[in-house]
């Protein structure tokens, strides 16, 4: 049952344009959003998160927008750099205590 | 290191044969997740320890899976005669109580032929 669906395998842009990466929902209880980055061979990194309580979260060239109503949350990154080439994952969770539900990633190509 | 650090790093294992994954989390961290995230999937929750409450095994994919953690820090997960749609890479990870951001180790690329 995939709780969190991110519809877009891949996504490629060129440096310095928006990217923009999306992120829909079923579960309505999920209060947490996060998205996390990956490089290869490591480990996901927390990126930046939201709660139900807000609808943006801005953190420098990052911002998350949520859409409760839509269940559907998206990332914004601007402008986009080669660096930010990774695979980056959606997360949901009802609350702190609850196990964590993952898309299955979107792979960002930032070309030069 | 002060991340979470998972052994080994790669495993190639025959089909059948039994194998073991480790996860050493941050220090003080008390909830530790295990993952796996097969070929061109997302990741897959496996197996959720918070502090001395009883793990949630929701995600185990099967009675082949088992995960301990011992002393409230390390965590071994067991696979038992495994299939070669085990393959995949491993992923644990750790949280403050009561806090929604994870810290993931490197993962354990399994390999079973």
């Amino acid at each position: 049952d995939q709780q969190v669906k991110q519809n877009s395998p891949s996504l490629s842009v060129q440096e310095g344009r928006i990217s923009i990466l999306n992120c829909d929902y079923t579960n309505s209880m999920f209060d947490y959003f996060l998205w996390y980055k990956k490089y290869p061979a490591e480990g996901p990194t927390f990126l930046i998160s939201i709660s139900s309580i807000k609808d943006k979260n801005e953190d420098g060239r990052f911002t998350v927008f949520l859409n409760k109503s839509a269940k559907h949350l998206s990332l914004h990154i601007v402008p986009s750099q080669p660096g930010d080439s990774a695979v980056y994952f959606c997360a949901a969770s009802a609350s702190p205590y609850d196990d964590m539900r993952f898309g299955a990633g979107t792979r960002l190509t930032v070309k030069p | 290191g002060a991340g979470v650090s998972q052994s080994p790093s790669n495993k190639v294992t025959e089909k059948g044969k039994d194998v073991e994954l480790r996860c050493d989390p941050i220090s003080g961290h008390t909830a530790l997740y295990w993952y796996r995230q097969s070929l061109g999937q997302g990741l897959e929750f496996l197996i959720y320890f918070q502090g001395n409450s009883a793990p949630d095994k929701s995600g185990l994919p099967s009675d082949r899976f088992s995960a301990e953690r011992t002393g409230g820090s390390v965590s071994t997960l067991t696979i038992q005669r495994t299939q070669q749609e085990d393959s995949a890479v491993y992923l644990c990870a750790s949280s403050l109580g009561g806090r929604v951001i994870q810290y993931f180790g490197a993962g354990t690329r399994l390999s079973v032929l």
